[in-house]
């Protein structure tokens, strides 16, 4: 399996208060994905990145941030988490070796918040 | 802009028997690539399969194979002797040649097909 780690695998938080969920890899791939999974949505894109400090916005970024500051990490903040942030959040890497390279997935964190 | 549709929110079948997952895309797109993911109740995202346009092969990976129609723009996976383990939700998810990484290099999902196995 790749390498990824995510970071925490539950979280219960308040509205308002600020979220920062990690993704941490061992692969040194150039490219990191966040991806938010809901019943009846499958899984939408929120921010990727394709290299160190170089980010973009995904289809649905209203509300998230995300930095990376280092080949390994992908951070992703919620500023002031509202409910309808409650999801489950998986991080993503592609690896340089070809244009079909899959994607491949962390273990997801589920938040929560009320 | 892409989309991925998958005309099967459940599915059921017998152990040991088949099933095919529908699978529907639509893109202006030439080259792209096409691949099945399991999610079971672990939540861990698997790849199953994988599938590129240019190639007329449809991919077989074991139980599994696709039937792939670029024409009619269908990406059907079919499991073979389908067993317990195999119950999970199967997305279908496209991802653009065009322009690796990037939003193009992102997967487009469609919103999944849970399929249950009866013993």
């Amino acid at each position: 399996d790749a390498g990824i780690t995510q970071s925490p695998r539950h979280k219960v938080t308040e509205t308002g208060t600020p979220v920062t969920l990690r993704c941490h890899q061992t692969e040194n791939h150039r490219y990191m994905y966040w991806y938010r999974q809901d019943p009846g949505h499958g899984l939408r894109l929120i921010h990727y990145s394709y290299g160190v400090k170089d980010t973009d916005k995904g289809e649905v970024s209203d509300g998230y941030s995300v930095s990376r500051s280092k080949t390994e990490d992908f951070l992703l903040t919620l500023e002031s988490a509202t409910s309808s942030q409650t999801s489950v959040y998986f991080c993503a890497i592609s690896g340089g070796q070809g244009r079909n390279s899959p994607l491949h997935f962390g273990n997801g964190t589920r938040l929560t918040v009320t | 802009a892409q989309t991925v549709t998958q005309s099967q929110p459940e599915m059921s079948v017998q152990e040991a028997e088949t099933v095919t997952l529908s699978c529907t895309y639509d893109t202006s797109e030439s080259d792209y690539y096409l691949f099945w993911y399991k999610q079971p109740p672990s939540r861990q995202m698997i790849l199953v399969i994988r599938q590129e346009a240019y190639k007329q092969q449809n991919a077989t990976e074991n139980r599994f194979s696709v039937n792939f129609q670029k024409a009619a723009k269908s990406f059907s996976l079919k499991i073979s002797d389908s067993q317990l383990g195999d119950a999970a939700m199967y997305f279908c998810a496209y991802r653009s040649a065009g322009n690796y990484g990037g939003s193009q290099g992102n997967l487009i999902f469609g919103k999944g097909t849970k399929l249950s196995v009866k013993p």
